[in-house]
């Protein structure tokens, strides 16, 4: 298997422009993760999917950002618009639940981000 | 609620000589307990896991944790370092009876490894 594919690996965009952000969860995982990674926060857990039904958003900054996960093997993270503090690297995750416990979590290689 | 203290946000150590990255958690019922390693400008990867089974936990590069319930920790050894230890280290918990499947993560340590 290929693993978690994030695409693109960096995006460089301008203040107030629209980012969208890709992701393909390993084949056959039920679970799918986006984070966020800064210096100052660390890693955040942005919202999650099971199924492809959103689970939990409470991570979601505010409403610039949003998520979807059409089908099982694709999700997108959009910020529209986009602002400098948004700059970080955007990691997507996936997983299986085994025996009613979370398993691994298979971390793509994320999208840096930055907006001037 | 579940959380994780890395006890350590930086450890530098000679290559050839022990590791010892230290993590305590909080979980109210039994947890899954995870360290994951991520080397500068990569995504994380999976060291090794707890998941009820054996508490001495081997994993990859030579790295094993043992899960200690009475001390409520999950300490990462190696006994040997080597250069391409130098990455930063979370360590991570699940807790079942929270039903979510969120992870919490620990702040990372930071190892640097030197010649």
């Amino acid at each position: 298997d290929a693993g978690v594919i994030q695409s693109p690996r960096h995006e460089v965009t301008e203040m107030g422009q629209e980012v969208t952000l890709r992701c393909k969860p390993i084949s056959g995982h039920d679970y799918l993760f986006w984070y966020r990674q800064t210096m100052m926060r660390g890693l955040e857990l942005l919202i999650y999917f099971n199924n492809n039904v959103p689970i939990d958003d409470s991570g979601m900054p505010e409403d610039r950002f949003s998520a979807k996960m059409p089908n099982a093997s694709f999700s997108t993270l959009k910020i529209q618009p986009s602002e400098p503090r948004d700059s970080a690297v955007y990691f997507c995750a996936s997983s299986l639940v085994n025996r009613g416990r979370i398993d691994t979590q298979y971390f793509g290689p994320g999208t840096r981000l930055t907006v001037l | 609620a579940q959380s994780v203290t890395q006890l350590d946000s930086h450890v530098s150590v000679s290559e050839g000589t022990p590791v010892l990255l230290r993590c305590n958690y909080s979980s109210s019922y039994s947890p899954s307990l995870f360290w994951y390693v991520q080397h500068p400008n990569k995504g994380l990867q999976l060291l090794l896991k707890y998941t009820s089974a054996a508490t001495l936990v081997k994993g990859i590069n030579g790295f094993e944790a043992e899960f200690k319930k009475s001390e409520t920790s999950f300490h990462l050894t190696k006994p040997s370092a080597h250069m391409s230890d130098a990455a930063e280290y979370f360590c991570v918990v699940s807790d079942l009876r929270s039903n979510d499947y969120k992870l919490s993560f620990g702040a990372g340590t930071t190892v640097t490894v030197r010649a």
